[in-house]
């Protein structure tokens, strides 16, 4: 069975600084694996979505990386801002009849003015 | 173009009735998604249609839970007997094909009285 784990629960750090939010998943066998976005009471915007060939994607401040064989991928964020504050998710597609996405608990980041 | 809408976007309801949760997907998005996530929790998947057909109900945690998809676009979820373990924020997403990036909706919070 899939498991999905982010680490860590909740992070708060002051503007400017560069930082790291880890997920790390138990079966390798996916399709590809993307990270969102979610703001209180909001849904979910997809921020980067990295193929299972793929080591990694980059899009504005903003790097993921996957390393599929150790399980394990890497949202890297630069120069954060206050705007950046929200529950971070990682996601992993099942490479089956579904592509079902199975979610980790999430990262609260707060980046604090 | 219009995203993924859900409605409505909230309900409060009692122990034992029955509620529908209605979901509209990206018009020409084949694939439809039901995702519920508690407080603190990542989403975690429920059902998944191609087209008209469940093609995987897997996540549905009982029989009070049913969902339908009668002409391959809008899809509604219906929650019998409603508990209050059923609280939570219920997320549809759709995609083009199921390898496709999934689009979430806004979700509709459910409390359960």
């Amino acid at each position: 069975k899939q498991e999905v784990t982010q680490i860590p629960a909740a992070l708060s750090v002051p503007e400017g600084e560069n930082l790291v939010l880890n997920c790390s998943f138990t079966d390798s066998a996916i399709y590809n694996l993307q990270w969102f976005r979610q703001d209180p009471g909001k849904g979910l915007t997809s921020l980067l979505l990295i193929q299972s060939s793929q080591r990694e994607q980059t899009s504005g401040r903003l790097n993921a990386s996957l390393d599929k064989s150790s399980g394990r991928s890497t949202l890297y964020i630069a120069a954060s801002q206050p705007g950046d504050s929200a529950t971070y998710l990682c996601a992993v597609c099942r490479m089956d009849s579904s592509y079902k996405l199975i979610f980790g608990s999430g990262t609260r980041l707060l980046v604090r003015p | 173009g219009a995203g993924v809408s859900q409605t409505p976007s909230n309900k409060v309801t009692e122990k034992g009735k029955y509620v529908e949760l209605r979901c509209d997907p990206i018009s020409g998005h084949t694939a439809l998604y039901w995702y519920r996530q508690s407080l603190g929790q990542g989403p975690e998947f429920l059902i998944y249609f191609q087209g008209t057909g469940a093609a995987d109900d897997s996540g549905l945690p009982n029989d009070r839970f049913f969902a339908v998809r009668p002409e391959g676009s809008v899809s509604t979820l219906k929650i019998q007997r409603t508990e209050r373990g059923d609280s939570a924020v219920y997320l549809c997403a759709s995609a083009l094909v199921a390898t496709e990036t999934q689009y979430f909706g806004p979700g509709t919070r459910l409390l359960v009285l």
